[in-house]
C-alpha cells in the first residue's frame, strides 16, 4: 500500500538553529514528490517538486533533496517567519497524490 | 483576484442546514479538487473534476454534493452534516489531471463547524 510518513510530527528550534524534516515514502512508480508550506488558517503553498533520486532544489533558507525512499527538507539558519506546517505529497504511477500528515515547525526568536 | 479563492472563509451550521462552499480559480487550469483537512491527518481527496467532468469520487458520503458548472468554478453543496464533518475544506486547481508536472495550487480554505 502506498504510504507517506513525515517526521517529526513537531519540531521546535531556536532562530538560527539548522535542522531537517523527513518525508519517507513507499509508492509504486514515483512520478514526483511535492513539498508545501501551510500557515495556520490558510491553504498549502507550493514550494518544490522533485522527480528523481539525487535531485535537489533550493529556495531561500530551504533545500529539498530526494532519494529512492525519502526526501529531506533542510532548513538553514531559520527565522521565526519560517514557522509553519510543512506538507509532503507523493504522486504515484496512476497520478494519485498521497499526502503525509505534516511536520509543524516552530522557530523561536 | 488572483490564484484560487474560496468563500465563505468560515461557516457554522447546524446538522439540518443546507449550505454551499464556493471555489473560483483565476489560473486558467482545467482540473479542480475538493479536499478535507482534519487536525493532524493527511489531506483527504474528496472529488476531482477535469474539464468540468467528475473523474474521481473517493467514497464520500452523499451529504456532500459537488458541482462544477465550468472550468473556473467549483461548488460543494452540504446538507444534513454530522459534527465529525467539521474540518477545513480546501479547493485546489491544476493545469491538467494526470500530468507529471501537475502541481496543485490551493485556496485559503473554508473552516466548517457543524453543531
Amino acid at each position: 500500500e502506498d504510504q507517506v510518513t513525515q517526521s517529526p510530527e513537531a519540531l521546535r528550534l531556536q532562530e538560527g538553529e539548522s535542522s531537517s524534516l523527513n518525508c519517507s515514502y513507499t509508492v509504486s512508480g514515483l512520478r514526483g514528490l511535492f513539498w508545501y508550506r501551510q500557515d495556520p488558517g490558510k491553504g498549502p503553498e507550493f514550494l518544490f517538486t522533485l522527480y528523481s533520486a539525487g535531485e535537489e532544489k533550493e529556495k531561500e533558507r530551504l533545500k529539498a533533496t530526494l532519494t529512492k525512499k525519502e526526501s529531506f527538507l533542510h532548513i538553514t539558519a531559520p527565522k521565526p517567519e519560517d514557522s509553519a506546517t510543512y506538507l509532503c505529497a507523493v504522486q504515484d504511477s496512476n497520478y494519485q497524490l498521497i499526502w503525509g500528515a505534516g511536520t509543524k515547525l516552530i522557530i523561536k526568536p | 483576484e488572483t490564484g484560487v479563492t474560496q468563500t465563505p472563509r468560515h461557516l457554522v451550521m447546524g446538522m439540518t442546514n443546507k449550505k454551499s462552499l464556493k471555489c473560483e480559480q483565476h489560473l486558467g487550469h482545467n482540473a479542480m479538487y475538493w479536499y478535507k483537512q482534519s487536525a493532524k491527518k493527511p489531506l483527504e481527496l474528496m472529488f476531482v473534476y477535469s474539464l468540468e467532468e467528475r473523474v474521481e469520487n473517493n467514497s464520500v458520503p452523499s451529504r456532500f454534493s459537488p458541482e462544477c458548472p465550468n472550468s473556473s468554478h467549483l461548488f460543494l453543496h452540504l446538507h444534513t452534516l454530522q459534527p465529525e464533518d467539521s474540518a477545513l475544506y480546501l479547493c485546489a486547481s491544476s493545469q491538467d489531471r494526470g500530468v507529471t508536472t501537475d502541481t496543485q495550487y490551493f485556496g485559503p480554505g473554508t473552516r466548517l463547524t457543524v453543531l
